[in-house]
């Protein structure tokens, strides 16, 4: 899978828009975007996933660059409780279900009141 | 509502017990299911594929005489530590696999301590 680079920290203030930047520049053409996220002492949350369009769902938007090469999560209105470990998790597009998960070091988003 | 659900969330058990760690997927079939392991300020690291009917997967470097994984049935699938020390004190996470083109969902987690 290709591996992905992410900042290792960012904060926000309640409220406002979270830009969360991941980079996956060796991605290839069939391999999804995932976004999870980790809170402290539980199991991942999926946030979002794309291939090559934008995605938007109740949680988040995902944008993707037209090179694929990097994308951003936001989180609109960003709340205490998104303080979180994010995870950018490029996905390889196999035809089985054993595709696996790799996780990187992810980005620790605090959100500050 | 919870797609995965996995017990106990904690266990303390004494040195060189067998602990055994469940993982169930709710409301479908699961014909592959992951165990991973994080220690404290660290990612998740994947240990294996539990694979429906066959025999686990295993990533290297980790023992599979050490870590039993029996996955019997398409809604359950069990981690066994066995003889258990206190290097294995972790958090140990299962997830529920589709194809690639849909999310992996994770359990809650279980925190082995082992004194």
């Amino acid at each position: 899978d290709a591996k992905t680079t992410q900042p290792p920290s960012m904060d926000c203030a309640e409220g406002r828009a979270a830009n969360l930047p991941c980079n996956h520049s060796t991605i290839s053409g069939n391999e999804y975007v995932y976004w999870y996220r980790q809170i402290h002492s539980q199991g991942p949350q999926y946030i979002i996933h794309g291939l090559k369009n934008n995605e938007t769902n109740e949680m988040a938007s995902l944008i993707i660059t037209e090179d694929r090469k990097s994308s951003t999560l936001i989180l609109p209105h960003a709340t205490l409780r998104d303080t979180a470990v994010y995870y950018c998790i490029v996905r390889a597009a196999l035809t089985g279900a054993n595709s696996k998960l790799t996780f990187g070091k992810g980005i620790t988003l605090s959100v500050r009141p | 509502g919870a797609v995965v659900s996995q017990h106990p969330s904690r266990v303390i058990c004494k040195s060189g017990t067998s602990v055994k760690i469940e993982c169930r997927s709710l409301d479908f079939q699961a014909t592959t299911m992951f165990w991973y392991r994080q220690f404290p300020k660290k990612s998740l690291m994947l240990m294996a594929t539990s694979n429906e009917g066959s025999k686990a997967t295993y990533e290297q470097g980790v023992e599979k005489d050490k870590f039993l994984i029996n996955h019997a049935s398409l809604t359950l699938s069990t981690l066994t530590v066995t003889s258990a020390h206190p290097e294995d004190s972790s958090f140990y996470i299962c997830s529920v696999g589709f194809y690639s083109n849909q999310p992996q969902h994770f359990g809650d987690g279980t925190r082995l301590s082992i004194l």
